[in-house]
């Protein structure tokens, strides 16, 4: 088992930018999540999937996107990439909402 | 507001001494909690969890204890490690819907020296 798996490592966009990170588990996981780490804080929530089909939006979505593409995958995307969102960005994984959450190694974005 | 937050953001033992990291939340509706390892370039690693009709919850060198009179959540590290150096997070939900996502605290970092 792989666990969560990101892609890609590394990324630097130029403001205006767009690019999509990926995911994907292979624990047959329900729920995925992606959230965003900058430096000497806690991880906030940007978009959610509780289910194959579904995503809602966490405490900081503005200028993101998703897409739960199959109960393996959910993509997180920016459509206009913003200096304010050089981050690292982590996706994870439970098997039901309430439950433990495995995270993926992340993504070091810069925007420039 | 809402928040889950750690009393101090720095903490440095000895190789072997007991560790005590603490988190206080403010949301008395919430009903699990979970405390989360990060080593450096790396995700959070799940270490422990505890749900709110329990008080205390024992791993392998790990205990975690809930308060939830004044809404205080401890993690202690027995006979701690060098590997056990790392950003340690509380993290907390409410509800028991499919796909709740967690709010976490701003960590402790823990820094062991032998």
């Amino acid at each position: 088992n792989a666990g969560v798996t990101q892609t890609p490592k590394f990324q630097v966009l130029k403001t205006g930018q767009s690019m999509t990170l990926q995911c994907a588990q292979d624990m047959n996981h329900n729920s995925m999540y992606w959230y965003r780490q900058d430096p000497g804080m806690g991880l906030r929530l940007i978009y959610y999937s509780a289910s194959e089909g579904t995503t809602d939006k966490g405490e900081v979505p503005n200028g993101y996107n998703v897409s739960r593409l199959n109960k393996r995958e959910f993509s997180l995307r920016l459509e206009s990439a913003a200096p304010s969102q050089t981050s690292v960005y982590f996706c994870a994984s439970s098997a039901q909402g309430h439950d433990e959450q495995y995270f993926g190694p992340g993504t070091r974005l810069t925007v420039t | 507001g809402e928040s889950v937050g750690l009393h101090l953001p720095t903490l440095s033992v000895q190789e072997g001494d007991n560790s005590i990291i603490n988190c206080a939340y403010s949301n008395s509706a919430s009903d699990y909690f979970i405390w989360y390892k990060q080593e450096s370039g790396k995700g959070p690693q799940f270490i422990i969890d505890i749900r709110s009709n329990m008080d205390k919850r024992q791993g392998q060198r790990v205990t975690v204890l809930l308060n939830k009179t004044v809404k205080h959540l401890s993690l202690q590290i027995a006979a701690t490690q060098p590997g056990d150096s790392a950003v340690y997070f509380c993290a907390e939900t409410k509800g028991n819907q499919a796909g709740t996502a967690l709010i976490f605290g701003k960590g402790t970092t823990l820094s062991v020296s032998s």
